[in-house]
């Protein structure tokens, strides 16, 4: 499983709530990523990081932000959900640009 | 802006029955194509990378090709846990962190 850790993997919220996904990694990558999926969208990039305090955005950024205070722990947080964002959030790791990702097993989030 | 299209959407086999899945990109200045194998309910699992047109991998009954334009995962003699969904993806540019996925092929080999 390539030490990577999300929590939480099921979760079922309100429109309008805030809702934070976090993502632990045991092996010190730089990279780390924030993908969601959705049928007929394959994977797309929300966010990503490639350092402590260092993110940038991904192709569907909106509505969303990230946070990386530690090496391990990469935070996504939706401000104010919508149902829009309904899907089921992944997170991956990676060496370096131009090597490939490892992801985690996913958290499904239901916003109602 | 980096493409990628897979076809089929679906495939159905019988174990033993060879096939190819296909992933046809656009990407400027490639740096990596990769597969990824997803099974219900987990994250992708890694297959393989791609650097250059030319260059084949293999793994067991799965073997990937890539040229300038297209990709080919080929399956040889398939047997029911192969049935998955396969992913391809791309990442093209040198300051480009972000991998371009394809909606997926969703392989099921019937015994």
């Amino acid at each position: 499983d390539a030490g990577i850790t999300q929590s939480p993997r099921h979760k079922v919220t309100e429109t309008g709530t805030p809702v934070t996904l976090r993502c632990h990694q045991t092996e010190n990558h730089r990279y780390m990523y924030w993908y969601r999926q959705d049928p007929g969208h394959g994977l797309r990039l929300i966010h990503y990081s490639y350092g402590v305090k260092d993110t940038d955005k991904g192709e569907v950024s909106d509505g969303y932000s990230v946070s990386r205070s530690k090496t391990e722990d990469f935070l996504l947080t939706l401000e104010s959900a919508t149902s829009s964002q309904t899907s089921v959030y992944f997170c991956a790791i990676r060496v370096g640009g131009g090597t490939e990702a490892f992801f985690g097993q996913g958290t499904r989030l239901t916003v109602v | 802006e980096d493409q990628v299209t897979q076809s089929p959407e679906a495939l159905r086999l019988q174990e033993g029955e060879s096939s190819s899945l296909n992933c046809s990109y656009t990407v400027s200045g490639l740096r990596g194509l990769f597969w990824y194998r997803q099974d219900p309910g987990k994250g992708p699992e890694f297959l393989f990378t791609l650097y250059s047109a030319g260059e084949e991998k293999e793994k067991e009954r799965l073997k990937a090709t890539l040229t300038k334009k297209e990709s080919f995962l080929h399956i040889t003699a398939p047997k029911p846990e192969d049935s998955a969904t396969y992913l391809c993806a791309v990442q093209g540019g040198y300051d480009n962190n972000d991998m371009r996925f394809g909606a997926g092929t969703r392989l099921t080999v019937k015994p």
